[in-house]
């Protein structure tokens, strides 16, 4: 069955970049994902690749996608108390139906050391 | 803006109790999801539906069933809460393309 995974905790410094790995399982995924949930609030989308993409950067966020490898990770630069949430990876996965879920791990809680 | 409405964001219930969580959406998604989170667990699907009266069952729909009559309300039904059902119900909607909106979530207490 599908899965993603990824590690519970990460903890960096202010100011150091921040890169918070996952792992999937199935390859048919359209769609990669990372979400963030700041306390006490729903998740909100952070950003997504394709999955015909290697990388996707958007100011502060990069994205590495290795196919081969399902591994998926997100790099934040100049790391800020502002990012401390929890981060979760998710992928799209259709089942024996057309339609698509979206497969969400754990979560990585990010905290920052001042 | 995309908005998904879950009707509570506290409820405390009684064991033996049928409970309804509702959610509704203002953008005319297709999908309709609902999710429980628990620490340490991440999200898990528990049902979604693709269409109106449409459903399917997520990775743990035991204990649950769900309600589509409308496109734009989904409703989670906990036939008989159980204290293990306690936990934060998100709901989320979406229709093509990649992202899905979620709602503010339900902290739901069974005691």
């Amino acid at each position: 069955g599908e899965d993603v995974e990824q590690s519970l905790f990460l903890s960096v410094r202010e100011g150091d970049s921040s890169v918070i790995n996952c792992t999937y399982t199935d390859s048919s995924s359209t769609y990669l994902y990372w979400y963030k949930q700041e306390p006490g609030a729903g998740l909100q989308l952070l950003t997504y690749i394709f999955s015909n993409m290697d990388m996707k950067q958007d100011q502060r966020l990069t994205v590495l996608l290795n196919k081969k490898d399902k591994h998926l990770s997100l790099r934040i630069a100049d790391t800020q108390t502002g990012d401390s949430a929890i981060y979760f990876c998710a992928e799209t996965y259709r089942g024996y139906s057309s339609a698509s879920k979206i497969i969400f791990g754990s979560g990585t809680r990010l905290s920052i050391r001042p | 803006d995309v908005k998904v409405t879950q009707s509570s964001r506290y409820l405390v219930k009684r064991t033996g109790e049928k409970v309804f969580l509702e959610c509704v959406q203002d953008m005319d998604h297709e999908n309709m999801f609902w999710y429980r989170q628990d620490p340490g667990l991440g999200l898990r699907l528990i049902y979604f539906s693709y269409d109106v009266k449409m459903k399917e069952k997520g990775d743990i729909p035991e204990g649950y069933s769900v309600s589509r009559e409308k496109k734009e309300r989904f409703s989670l039904i906990l036939e008989s809460a159980s204290t293990n059902q306690t936990s934060m119900y998100l709901c989320a909607s979406s229709t093509v393309g990649p992202e899905a909106f979620f709602g503010q979530g339900t902290r739901l207490t069974v005691v």
